[in-house]
């Protein structure tokens, strides 16, 4: 059965800390593992990864995947208090492109 | 350019009783997804629509069924509803083919 398991699920940080959010997966046939922040409503798109390896990078975000290992790292350098949100991560598997597996999500709370 | 709309933004049922939650995509989108998140848990896969017609079904019961419309908007129906079907449902577009998927801002719906 396909399924994605973050950690931490709930992490509480201080302005200016570094950090790391993990996501393992196990999917039939990968094609694609998903980074989103959800923080009222609707999940909002940070990153696709495909290949393993090859970090992406938004700003203070990036993230990588290890298609080997099976699983991906988000981080983030220099939070900040509009950084606090649910992390979800998803992975999606050839033949049911669209149909996203998601983990539970890890809460950040980023504190003054 | 507006992204994926939902309407209504919140509703109230009483169990038993029916409803339809409606989604438009984002501008050349041509494929529709709908998921249920419960309250602390990832969004989980409903079904998806893609010209007009279901390709994929996640694991819900037959008395979630769903419709697209030729200018692709969706609609999501729920029958008998039950006391578990409280949550945020969630509409996400993407074109066949294509990369991420877009999500609206959801439809809370809470059955009392």
């Amino acid at each position: 059965e396909d399924k994605v398991v973050q950690s931490p699920l709930s992490l509480v940080v201080h302005e200016g800390d570094t950090v790391t959010l993990n996501c393992s997966y196990e999917v039939t046939n990968f094609r694609s593992l998903l980074w989103y922040k959800q923080e009222k409503k609707a999940p909002t798109f940070l990153f696709m990864l495909t290949s393993s390896g090859i970090e992406k990078k938004s700003g203070r975000l990036s993230s990588i995947l290890d298609k080997k290992e099976l699983f991906s790292i988000l981080n983030i350098t220099a939070t900040q208090t509009g950084d606090s949100a649910v992390y979800l991560c998803a992975v999606e598997g050839r033949g049911s492109q669209g149909n996203l597996i998601f983990g539970k999500g890890t809460k950040l709370s980023v504190k003054p | 350019d507006a992204g994926v709309t939902q309407s209504p933004t919140h509703l109230i049922k009483t169990r038993g009783q029916q409803v339809t939650l409606r989604c438009s995509p984002k501008s050349g989108h041509d494929t529709v997804s709908w998921y249920q998140q419960a309250l602390g848990q990832g969004p989980q896969f409903i079904f998806q629509y893609y010209e007009e017609e279901e390709r994929q079904r996640g694991n819900f019961p037959d008395r979630f069924s769903g419709h697209q419309f030729p200018n692709y908007s969706s609609e999501l129906n729920v029958n008998a509803l039950l006391l578990g079907d409280s949550a945020l449902y969630l509409c996400a577009s993407s074109f066949v083919g294509g990369t991420e998927a877009f999500f609206g801002q959801g439809t809370r719906l809470t059955v009392v």
